[in-house]
């Protein structure tokens, strides 16, 4: 298994600023995600953050907007830059194990809220 | 991977079966079907996992038709706990873990 913590657990923010959203995993993992959430809505895949190289992102996500950074195979950071309040969401980190199940787990979430 | 169809909402009973249905018509032969939750507030959560054999673990049991074109989560007896989203999706097994949401079904277990 897989234990995630996410900083911060939420923000309210302005419009305009960006916030960096930091994900930690107790144990070595190799694929890291990265996962939103807007109110009332299904969870939508942003990008794959490689340890050691560009993260990789899904049709309608930019790195501009959504840069990651993954230094390690324990943690990563998502930006959410130049925020607006169509941003407001919840982001959550999320990685894949490889075992009997090959399951994916999942923080608790930021919830962010901008104004 | 392949699409699923849910129903948005259902309803059950405390104690009662929740049978949760799953219509994933063009699904490959090499993908799997995945069962996730999202309880209020909460990241998913894995529930349980198959192929084309029936599967039963603690929490839930899991019944894929022949065709495998349709499969149904049974909660043999649902708590108030088990309110929540669930999510039908489904992936190749050895892929990497890129998981596709639809929309989910919103079963609210009732006393």
């Amino acid at each position: 298994s897989a234990v995630i913590s996410q900083k911060p657990s939420r923000d309210i923010c302005q419009r305009g600023t960006s916030l960096t959203i930091q994900c930690q995993v107790d144990s070595q993992v190799t694929m890291m995600f990265w996962y939103r959430q807007q109110p009332g809505q299904s969870l939508t895949l942003i990008a794959t953050a490689n340890q050691g190289s560009e993260a990789t992102y899904e049709s309608g996500f930019v790195i501009d907007k959504f840069p990651i950074s993954r230094p390690n195979l324990t943690f990563s950071t998502l930006t959410v830059s130049n925020m607006s309040p169509e941003d407001s969401s919840i982001y959550l980190c999320s990685v894949f194990t490889r075992g009997p199940r090959n399951e994916q787990f999942f923080g608790p979430g930021t919830r962010l809220t901008v104004l | 991977d392949a699409k699923t169809t849910q129903p948005p909402s259902m309803d059950c009973a405390e104690g009662r079966a929740a049978n949760l249905p799953c219509n994933h018509s063009t699904i490959s032969g090499n993908e799997y079907v995945y069962w996730y939750r999202q309880i209020h507030s909460q990241g998913p959560q894995y529930i349980i996992h198959g192929l084309k054999n029936n599967e039963t673990n603690e929490m839930a049991s899991l019944i894929i038709t022949e065709d495998r074109k349709s499969s149904t989560l049974i909660l043999p007896h649902a708590t108030l706990r088990d309110t929540a989203v669930y999510y039908c999706i489904v992936r190749v097994y050895n892929q990497g873990g890129k998981l596709i949401f639809g929309q989910g079904t919103e079963l609210s277990v009732k006393p």
